[in-house]
Order: structure tokens, then C-alpha cells, then sequence
């Protein structure tokens, strides 16, 4: 166990449609980042919050959104669903310490979203 | 970020050892090299980090000379439950300290 949670295990829905993935970090991580996973993409980055502010962002469409809440925890918003959207969505997080000289992230088990 | 280069596959069998080596010739100065282990449908977990020479803990030994332009994950005897994608990345660690996992390579240990 990661430390890291995230809310539903799994979502199925259609098509046009809008879904929130939630995140909770493991305690006292300031960083989360989000990932998508699906079988033709392998593991791409999504975006990245430190501490409730936007710090990087990857291959993440216009479509989706995240935030990151004064607890800390953060929701990615997925809209106007496409057949290609569906594929695992990781959510990790990182220590406190900013600069620190580590790559360690601790990813939860994931969200799987099928998109019908 | 730099780009690797990982075998895509491996096979090998229980009690063996096993040694997955990346490619990465264009590492920066400032770039640590960190191999992330997956199950199917988990996310990735940290295995090891390094930046040059020999790193070891408990469950691998990482493996860098010293020009830095590939390293090398070493599982000592393996088990059926090492079954796993291994994924190398290189990258330095500011306040981005953004992930770029390549293909990596499916690991598949034989009884």
C-alpha cells in the first residue's frame, strides 16, 4: 500500500459525458501528479500541482482539467468524453521537500475508466 | 528529458539472476537514473535510484559506470512474483520533477 488513494476503483460511462477522478496523496506530500495509462500509449504524464498550484503539465488535453485543494488532495476532470479516453488514470505523489535529488513517487492503485 | 532504451522483453528463470540494462547516452550532469517496477493494472513502484557506480538495498542492485551513458538493474534470484514491466528513467529532479516512463521491458520469470 502506496499511502496514495483514488476514488472510484473503476467508472463506466458514454460517450459526450463528464467524470472527476479523485487523489489523496500520502500524508504530508505537497506534490500530485497525474498519469494516464493506456495500451498503445504505455504510461504518459498528465499534469502536476505542488502545494494547490499548477507546477508542470504533460500531454494532457484541452478536455481536462485538475485542481489541487487546500487538504491536498486533487480531482482530474475528464469532459466530452471520447472511445479513446478510456485507459487507467494514476494518480501519484511526492515529498516535500522541492528540491530534493529524488525521483521516488508513490502512485495509487488507479482509476480505470471505460468509456462506452 | 533523457530518452532510453530498454530491451522490450526478457525471459528467465526462478533463482536466476536477472540484469536489465538501459540505454542512455545523452544523460545530463544533473540527471539521476531511477528504475520503476509495474504489476499489470497497479501503478509503478520505486525500486532504486542512483546516479554513479554501484547503488544496492534490498530487493536490487543498480549498476553505473563511469561515463553514466547506461546502467544496469540487477534482481537477484528472481521469483515468479518479479513478473513485472521495469521501466528506467533518467532525469533531474527540479520543482517539475516530471516522469517520462519509455516502453520498458516485460520481465517474465519461468518456473
Amino acid at each position: 500500500d502506496s499511502g496514495v488513494t483514488q476514488t472510484p476503483k473503476h467508472l463506466i460511462t458514454a460517450t459526450g459525458q463528464r467524470v472527476t477522478l479523485r487523489c489523496s496523496p500520502r500524508s504530508g506530500d505537497l506534490s500530485v501528479y497525474w498519469y494516464q495509462q493506456s495500451l498503445d500509449q504505455g504510461l504518459q504524464f498528465l499534469i502536476q500541482y505542488y502545494n494547490g498550484e499548477e507546477r508542470a503539465k504533460g500531454n494532457i488535453l484541452e478536455r481536462f482539467s485538475a485542481q489541487q485543494f487546500p487538504d491536498l488532495h486533487s480531482e482530474l476532470n475528464l469532459s466530452s468524453l471520447e472511445l479513446g479516453d478510456s485507459a487507467l488514470y494514476f494518480c501519484a505523489s511526492s515529498g516535500s521537500q522541492e528540491k530534493s535529488s529524488y525521483n521516488e513517487q508513490f502512485f495509487g492503485p488507479g482509476t480505470r475508466l471505460t468509456v462506452l | 528529458l533523457a530518452k532510453t532504451t530498454q530491451p522490450i522483453s526478457m525471459d528467465s528463470y526462478e533463482g536466476q539472476e536477472v540484469n536489465i540494462t538501459c540505454s542512455h547516452n545523452n544523460i545530463a550532469t544533473n540527471d539521476y537514473i531511477t528504475w520503476y517496477q509495474q504489476f499489470p493494472s497497479q501503478g509503478p513502484r520505486f525500486i532504486i535510484q542512483g546516479y554513479k557506480t554501484k547503488v544496492t538495498n534490498e530487493v536490487a542492485s543498480l549498476f553505473i559506470p563511469a561515463d553514466r551513458k547506461s546502467s544496469t538493474l540487477s534482481l537477484p534470484r528472481v521469483s515468479l512474483s518479479d513478473t513485472a514491466v521495469y521501466y528506467c528513467l533518467v532525469g533531474s529532479t527540479g520543482s517539475a520533477r516530471q516522469l517520462t516512463f519509455g516502453s520498458g521491458t516485460q520481465l517474465t520469470v519461468l518456473p
